[in-house]
């Protein structure tokens, strides 16, 4: 158990609904990062917030968006949803955000079917 | 740019075979490296890590030394087990335009008893 919880652990929805998936982190855990993973395009960073700001930005389509709260869970919406959109979505949490050898922690995900 | 790239999967061993999966980055600055491993079902977790030159990261028989004259970081294993059987992934985190850890695609090792 590395400590982040993330749910749903199952969610499947129509194309063009939106979705939430939710994220703790670990306690302790200031950055939060979301990484999609699917069979084709392999794992891919999305977005990285730190303390409630965005800190990094990777390949997260302008349909997504996430935010960090201030009790520092963090949540992922996905919205217009595409049948590409089917993905595993991770969640992960590391103490901070400007070390570049820190670890970080990866939840057990959220799978997302889009029908 | 970043990148990390690793050999393509499926790795098939038979058990107690010896493993090795390679990868390779390319960074500006100097990145620390990691590999990760995501057994089936599960999240992805820690293995091991370097976070300069020369260092040997090692960890449940695992072990990667960081290369940087050959910019690789190559996994290796004596003696793999059936419950090695997973996805490994190399990654490097850099600290460009916030700080970004970059996954390679991912090697599936499947050790046969």
């Amino acid at each position: 158990d590395s400590g982040v919880t993330q749910t749903p652990k199952h969610l499947i929805t129509a194309t063009g609904q939106r979705v939430t998936l939710r994220c703790s982190p670990r306690s302790g855990d200031l950055s939060v990062y979301w990484y999609q993973q699917s069979l084709d395009q392999g794992l891919q960073f999305l977005i990285q917030y730190y303390n409630g700001e965005e800190r990094a930005k990777g390949n997260i389509l302008e349909r997504f968006s996430a935010q960090q709260f201030p009790d520092l869970h963090s949540e992922l919406n996905l919205s217009s949803l595409e049948l590409g959109d089917s993905a595993l979505y991770f969640c992960a949490s590391s103490v901070v955000g400007d070390l570049s050898g820190n670890t970080i922690y990866f939840g057990e995900g959220s799978w997302l079917t889009v029908v | 740019g970043n990148s990390v790239t690793q050999m393509e999967g499926p790795v098939t061993l038979s058990e107690e075979a010896f493993l090795t999966i390679n990868c390779t980055y390319t960074a500006t600055g100097y990145p620390s490296l990691f590999w990760y491993v995501q057994y089936p079902g599960e999240g992805l977790q820690l293995l091991l890590k370097a976070t300069k030159a020369d260092d040997k990261g090692s960890n449940k028989g695992f072990e990667a030394t960081y290369r940087k004259e050959t910019t690789s970081f190559h996994l290796e294993k004596g003696s793999v087990q059936v419950s090695d059987s997973a996805v490994y992934f190399c990654a490097l985190s850099v600290q460009t335009g916030g700080f970004k850890t970059i996954f390679g695609a991912g090697t599936r090792l499947f050790v046969k008893a």
